[in-house]
């Protein structure tokens, strides 16, 4: 069975850091490039950011929201992904997501169709 | 990049058909054949339901249809049935490694 498992949410202050962890199984891991989406309280998803496959380039890009201040990380021995969020922000509140891409009979859409997802950490920040 | 454009709610009765709009910019629907959507249910994470803007995954029923024209994207939910009331959310490729989601749309079977 595909499954991503998200783990390390929890509540924090503001400034403050947290890390998100995200275990992937039932598939190659190691060839897929990883995203995080979020979803604050009663709100839409929000694109986070993506670390691409090794042999792809391995590069991460984010959103402008986070960029700076969270970073994507992966290990591929552990088929796990990572979400280091630092300088943590009210309005980081959010369920956050780690997916992955839809893989079709001629290819995969790595950053536009998300077919496999985590069940969903969620972050509170707050005083 | 701002969000997509969605409205907020959407309604139908049992059996009739129900389209949601998604509406965008040139740098993001307008620009990219990129366009997919997602159905979520209370307590529950997305799952795709269309994507490149009109293709269905495995498993997703007929009855889920998406076009494009334009800037702007629709999701068409022919013969609602109960279980399809929940949020829908489109996204797009927006360029330079970006992708954008809209706010989500409730649809709700009446």
């Amino acid at each position: 069975e595909v499954q991503l498992v998200e783990s390390g949410g929890g509540l924090v202050k503001p400034g403050g850091s947290l890390r998100l962890s995200c275990a992937g199984s039932g598939f190659s891991f190691s060839n897929a490039w990883m995203s995080w989406v979020r979803q604050a309280p009663g709100k839409g998803l929000e694109w986070v950011g993506r670390f691409k496959s090794k042999a792809d380039g391995g590069t991460t890009d984010y959103a402008a929201p986070v960029r700076g201040r969270f970073t994507i990380s992966r290990d591929d021995s552990k088929d796990t992904v990572y979400l280091q969020m630092n300088s943590l922000k009210t309005e980081d509140t959010a369920v956050y997501y780690c997916t992955t891409g839809h893989c079709d009979s001629t290819s995969c859409h790595w950053d536009d169709a998300f077919d496999v997802w985590g069940q969903g950490a969620l972050v509170t920040v707050s005083s | 990049q701002s969000a997509l454009s969605q409205p907020p709610s959407a309604s139908g009765s049992p059996g009739q058909s129900v389209t949601i709009s998604c509406t965008g910019t040139s740098s993001d629907i307008g620009g990219y054949n990129y366009v997919s959507w997602y159905q979520q249910h209370p307590g529950k994470a997305p799952k795709l339901m269309i994507y490149e803007v009109s293709k269905r995954p495995s498993g997703v029923p007929y009855r889920f249809s998406g076009s494009k024209s334009g800037n702007a994207a629709s999701l068409t939910v022919s013969g609602l049935q109960a279980e399809d009331e929940a949020d829908y959310h489109c996204s797009s490729y927006a360029g330079s490694n970006i992708v954008i989601f809209g706010g989500g749309t409730k649809l709700t079977v009446l």
